[in-house]
């Protein structure tokens, strides 16, 4: 089976540009979890959703930051306008549901932000 | 709040041997989880073992074992024979409160397994 599925592998974009990063959990995965990693703060999570509605956001830095789950198979996380400070590998994890064990990771997208 | 503290920076352990990465934590939530991922220089994060709080024994995966002491709230991870690919960031979270599933992180361990 397909595990998650983040694209792009790497972006580098220039300050105040848009940045839309995009996951593909597994099938039949009802969460899904945007988490960042940075060396200064860790691994932090960002926002996760249950059968596609946002159940926690208190992650989400500021107002730059957006993210939506239109179905169960797709997750957009945007960052409009980019900064600098938002460079970090951003990455994605799924489970299959409330209680169960295990959060399978993405391989997680490089974002330089110039 | 929870916290999760890694108090290793970096290990560096000879080939062959066990090494045990420690991993205490805080919470006054008495359902939680506890989870170690491995994180390689290729940068995914591979689940490696999961612990719960009402769990009776100490959860146990080929190589991996998890020594879990509820009193003392750690719950250190061992690695058995130690192999060159165990060099790694290695990352001890957990999950409080069934119903918001989001894992807190400690900031991890580096092991070097040495030749």
């Amino acid at each position: 089976d397909a595990g998650v599925i983040q694209s792009p592998r790497h972006e580098v974009t220039e300050m105040g540009q848009e940045v839309t990063l995009r996951c593909k959990p597994i099938s039949g995965h009802n969460s899904l979890f945007w988490y960042r990693q940075t060396m200064m703060r860790g691994l932090e999570l960002l926002i996760y959703f249950n059968n596609n509605v946002p159940i926690d956001d208190s992650g989400m830095p500021e107002d730059r930051f957006s993210a939506k789950m239109p179905n169960a198979s797709f997750s957009t996380l945007k960052i409009q306008p980019s900064e600098p400070r938002d460079s970090a590998v951003y990455f994605c994890a799924s489970i299959l549901g409330q209680g169960t064990d295990t959060q399978y990771f993405g391989p997680g997208t490089r974002l330089t932000v110039l | 709040a929870q916290k999760i503290t890694q108090t290793q920076p970096g290990m560096f352990v000879q080939e062959k041997e066990a090494v045990t990465l420690d991993c205490t934590y805080d919470t006054s939530d008495p359902s939680y989880g506890l989870f170690w991922y491995k994180q390689p220089s290729s940068g995914e994060m591979i689940f490696l073992i999961y612990q719960g709080s009402y769990d009776q024994q100490n959860a146990t995966e080929g190589r991996y074992s998890l020594n879990f002491q509820k009193a003392r709230k750690s719950a250190n991870l061992v690695i058995s024979a130690s192999q060159l690919g165990d060099s790694a960031m290695y990352f001890c979270a957990m999950r409080v409160s069934f119903g918001n599933e989001k894992l807190t992180f400690g900031t991890g361990t580096r092991l070097t397994i040495i030749p």
